[in-house]
């Protein structure tokens, strides 16, 4: 099973600032690495796939990058709907398909 | 658009079986594009992928939970889902069916959630 850990496990930034999450991999998963978003109380949202894809209607604030094992959300400039948990999820082997534990992203 | 419901019991006693069903709406669940799957969050923790199932009822399970598992489709209704057998204490969560294209192999619809408790 491959494992996925985020960091850090929360992150404080003010609007407009920038936010760089990270995805780590316990082995390879090539570019096969899936960011979703979710609000107190609401379902996930998916961002980006293929690690650097953004899925429809997603704001180009958010970006995905990375391959491998290292994997980088980027939102650029925060606005105060971005504020949230982020998850990473693989999909290059499974099952299972593995998520990782999840970036909170506070006001600072 | 399509739209995914969650449905079932609330409260299960320990050792007994959840059953949960997902109603799909504004698509079928038998078209070839898409898979269908099961994800649960314990209270204040992360999200866990439970089982896949595509149109042709070929199933996916996590190994964690394969010996409990079995996800199944009812195409009559359009809607699929999911048993969980012997539960206990640490299968309560909020439970999520979602849409996972053919292509794409990551949930791009999402029910809004059950939240399932089990407690004597």
């Amino acid at each position: 099973e491959i494992m996925m850990t985020q960091s850090p496990a929360t992150l404080s930034v003010s609007p407009g600032e920038r936010a760089t999450l990270s995805c780590r991999a316990s082995q390879s998963v090539s570019s096969n690495l899936v960011w979703y978003q979710q609000k107190p109380g609401q379902a996930p949202r998916l961002l980006i796939y293929g690690a650097s894809t953004r899925a429809t209607g997603i704001p180009v604030r958010f970006s995905g990058s990375g391959s491998g094992t290292e994997f980088t959300l980027t939102i650029s400039s925060l606005q105060s709907e971005d504020f949230a948990v982020y998850y990473c999820q693989q999909h290059d082997s499974w099952p299972p398909l593995t998520f990782g534990g999840g970036t909170k992203v506070e006001i600072k | 658009q399509v739209q995914l419901q969650e449905s079932g019991q609330g409260l299960v006693k320990p050792s007994e079986t959840l059953s949960l069903t997902c109603t799909v709406s504004g698509g079928s669940i038998s078209s070839s594009s898409y898979y269908w799957g099961w994800i649960r969050q314990p209270p204040g923790k992360g999200l866990e992928w439970i089982a896949t199932i595509y149109y042709n009822g070929n199933t996916y399970y996590n190994p964690s939970l394969r010996s409990r598992v079995t996800m199944s489709l009812d195409t009559s209704k359009n809607q699929f889902s999911l048993s969980l057998s012997s539960v206990t204490a640490a299968d309560t969560a909020v439970y999520y069916c979602a849409r996972r294209p053919w292509l794409l192999v990551a949930f791009d619809v999402w029910g809004q959630g059950t939240m399932v408790t089990v407690s004597s």
